[in-house]
């Protein structure tokens, strides 16, 4: 069964160090998200991505975070300047539209010391 | 921002019993609802989802109705089995966000012999 895969698993880095989690989504979907859960909280949106280009962020993605699809299979998450509460799961998760629902990936736990 | 509800955090069912987990959301936009399930250390994983235009979608064990008017959601597995033992989420999209899904907080269930 195809599968969202996201490297690396855990990333810890010191706080204001720049990070970049990256998934590979399913080859024939179109849509990609990022999702974070901070411990003990819920599954938060964080921006969705469409054509090359950001369709939806939520007030959390602010100008620290950036998406990227650098050559059509990878999409990546960068923190420019990490701080203690970017301390996080984030989730990969891509779709073929609504009708074909959300595949998430395993995961990155970010740890910022 | 709780547009998605799930008020019971913890479920105990025995094995081979009916689980049923419930789901209130807030937002009348909303028009397609997912559950996922969750174990430790790994991505969200599809189980099941509901458009508004249905009141119940049924797929092997797995069964969830959509109640609209309260603006409720249920999931019903039967049986249950230990391998059910997770987390479950609630998750809603809507309108022109279908993208971007709302999660509820989770319910942990426990299967027990």
């Amino acid at each position: 069964e195809p599968e969202v895969t996201q490297t690396p698993s855990h990333q810890v880095t010191q706080m204001g160090q720049e990070v970049i989690l990256r998934c590979v989504p399913i080859s024939n979907h179109l849509y990609f998200y990022w999702y974070r859960q901070i411990l003990g909280q819920k599954v938060e949106f964080l921006v969705s991505f469409y054509n090359n280009e950001i369709s939806e962020k939520s007030e959390i993605f602010d100008d620290q975070f950036s998406v990227e699809r650098p050559d059509g299979s990878n999409f990546t998450l960068k923190i420019r300047s990490t701080k203690l509460e970017d301390s996080a799961m984030y989730f990969c998760a891509s779709s073929g539209g609504q009708a074909y629902g959300y595949t998430f990936g395993s995961g990155t736990r970010l740890t910022v010391v | 921002d709780q547009q998605v509800k799930q008020n019971s955090p913890s479920l105990s069912v025995q094995e081979g019993r009916i689980s049923i987990l419930n789901c209130d959301y807030t937002n009348s936009m909303f028009d397609y609802f997912l559950w996922y399930k969750k174990y430790p250390a790994e991505g969200p994983t599809f189980l099941i989802s509901i458009s508004s235009i249905k009141d119940k979608n049924e797929d092997g064990r797995f069964t969830v109705f959509l109640n609209k008017s309260a603006k409720h959601l249920s999931l019903h597995i039967v049986p249950s089995q230990p391998g059910d033992s997770a987390v479950y989420f609630c998750a809603a999209s809507g309108g022109n966000s279908w993208g971007k899904l709302q999660f509820g907080a989770g319910t942990q269930v426990v299967v027990t012999p």
